[in-house]
C-alpha cells in the first residue's frame, strides 16, 4: 500500500463548477499537508500548506484535512480554464521527507 | 525574494553519454536542496538531498550522483546515461525541516 493515494483522473469539469480533489494517506504521524499545482512540463507550484486538521482558505482554493479519516481535500471554487493542471498532494512529519501522491490531472472545460 | 534556477529546460542525450544538470538558489542561505525525478504517472521520486556543502544523501541506488560545491548550487551528474534515466528532473529547495518546498522549472531529459 502506498503511503499516499491519489486518484490519477483525468477529471473534467465545466467552467465555473466546484472541483474536489482528494488524497488518502496511511501514516497517522503525518502532520503537514500541501497541495501543488503543476502545469505540463513545468515544476510544481505550492498552492496550500496546512498543519494538522482543519480548513485553510486562499482565494478560490480551500484545503481541508481530516486526520481522523486520514483524508485531505482541495476544493476549487468558480473553476477557470487556467486551473487545468495536475494537482499533487504531499505530506510529511517531523524531519522526514515529503511523501507525494501521484497527482490528479484536471481539465476545466470552457 | 527567493528564486530557484534550473537548466537546461530540455536535453536529449545518447545512451552512454555524461550528464550534468545544474540548479542554483538565490535570496537565501544554507537551504536544503533536493533532486527529484518525475516519471509519467508515477509521481515524484526523491533522488538526492543535501543539508549543506558537500553533504549529500542518496535515496535510491542508481546511475546518478549529486554534488553541492557551493551553498546554493546543486548538481546532478552521470558518467554514462542509460535509457532508464529518461524523465523529468526537478530541483527543489526548502529553508529546513518542516519548511515549505519550492521547485525549479524542471529539465526534460530524453536518453536515446
Amino acid at each position: 500500500q502506498k503511503e499516499v493515494e491519489q486518484d490519477p483522473g483525468p477529471l473534467s469539469v465545466p467552467e465555473g463548477a466546484i472541483v474536489s480533489l482528494n488524497c488518502t494517506y496511511s501514516n497517522s504521524a503525518f502532520q503537514y499537508f500541501m497541495w501543488y499545482r503543476q502545469y505540463s512540463r513545468k515544476g510544481p507550484e505550492l498552492l496550500m500548506y496546512t498543519y494538522s486538521s482543519g480548513n485553510k482558505e486562499d482565494g478560490r482554493f480551500t484545503a481541508q484535512v481530516d486526520k481522523s479519516s486520514k483524508y485531505i481535500s482541495l476544493f476549487i471554487r468558480d473553476s477557470q480554464p487556467s486551473d487545468s493542471a495536475t494537482y499533487l498532494c504531499a505530506t510529511f512529519f517531523g524531519n522526514e521527507k515529503l511523501t507525494f501522491g501521484t497527482g490528479t490531472r484536471l481539465t476545466i472545460i470552457p | 525574494s527567493q528564486t530557484i534556477h534550473q537548466w537546461p529546460a530540455t536535453l536529449v542525450q545518447p545512451v552512454g553519454s555524461p550528464l550534468s544538470l545544474e540548479c542554483t538558489v538565490e535570496g537565501t542561505s544554507n537551504p536544503n536542496l533536493y533532486w527529484y525525478r518525475q516519471a509519467a504517472g508515477r509521481g515524484l521520486q526523491l533522488l538526492f538531498y543535501s543539508v549543506g556543502i558537500g553533504q549529500i544523501s542518496s535515496e535510491v541506488p542508481q546511475n546518478l550522483s549529486a554534488s553541492r560545491p557551493q551553498d546554493r548550487q546543486f548538481i546532478l551528474s552521470s558518467k554514462k546515461l542509460l535509457l532508464s534515466d529518461s524523465g523529468f528532473y526537478l530541483c527543489a529547495w526548502s529553508g529546513g525541516p518542516n519548511e515549505k518546498l519550492f521547485f525549479g522549472s524542471g529539465t526534460q531529459l530524453s536518453v536515446l
